[in-house]
């Protein structure tokens, strides 16, 4: 498959630990991107970025958010002491500087007891 | 005010029927729309891009107002499978960094 991926699937956590999501673009996509969506509600943009730099970032994004994207590859999403507010899916998307359209992953939910 | 509004529905229609869908924008300065379908529990998926010439691909036409900032999404001769949520989506830029999302409509058919 030469989608997106993204790892975990599902996270349960219990309030006030620490989380990793992990996401794999499109091998030929340099932009890549974190939206977050909660039930009943459409997904709302998170940061983004272009090979390796981090180019935007909304204000959604506390300073318990931060993410990576080391090599210009894949990509990281951490989310310290979290929070049962913080619990939604999170999803990646890849695109092509030249195409445009983002491709969206699977998504990881994470639930925060 | 949202930067984008739909009608959440839900809209439970026959099959075989058409069915339309409304979705307003509040940043005039918005480049591109699109309209993006999501099954349950899956990712989103682009469904159409929206130009002001408007464009159809088979059953679905869908149409920009920019003086209006409106976007429509027309489904004709509806089909168990478009059972799903419409998500209405808008970009600030031609880039498309970043896609601004509605709610979306929940759309079910029923056979």
């Amino acid at each position: 498959d030469t989608g997106v991926s993204q790892n975990p699937r599902h996270k349960i956590t219990k309030r006030g630990q620490n989380v990793t999501f992990r996401c794999d673009p499109i091998s030929e996509h340099n932009r890549l991107y974190w939206y977050r969506q909660t039930l009943g509600q459409g997904p709302e943009f998170l940061t983004y970025f272009q090979n390796e730099a981090q180019l935007e970032k909304s204000r959604l994004l506390s300073d318990r958010f931060s993410a990576e994207r080391p090599k210009g590859s894949f990509s990281t999403l951490e989310i310290q002491r979290t929070e049962q507010g913080d619990s939604a899916m999170y999803l990646c998307a890849s695109s092509s500087a030249t195409v445009g359209e983002q491709f969206f992953g699977p998504g990881t939910r994470l639930t925060v007891l | 005010r949202k930067e984008v509004e739909q009608d959440p529905g839900p809209f439970n229609v026959p099959e075989g029927a058409t069915v339309a869908f409304n979705c307003t924008y509040s940043n005039s300065a918005s480049q591109s729309f699109f309209w993006y379908r999501q099954d349950c529990r899956k990712e989103p998926k682009l469904l159409m891009s929206v130009y002001s010439s408007g464009n159809e691909d088979g059953r679905f036409t869908a149409q920009l107002n920019r003086a209006s900032q409106y976007i429509s999404l027309l489904i004709r001769d509806s089909k168990l499978s478009d059972s799903a949520t419409y998500l209405c989506v808008v970009t600030s830029n031609f880039g498309n960094e970043k896609l601004t999302f509605g709610t979306g409509t929940r759309l079910t058919i029923i056979p």
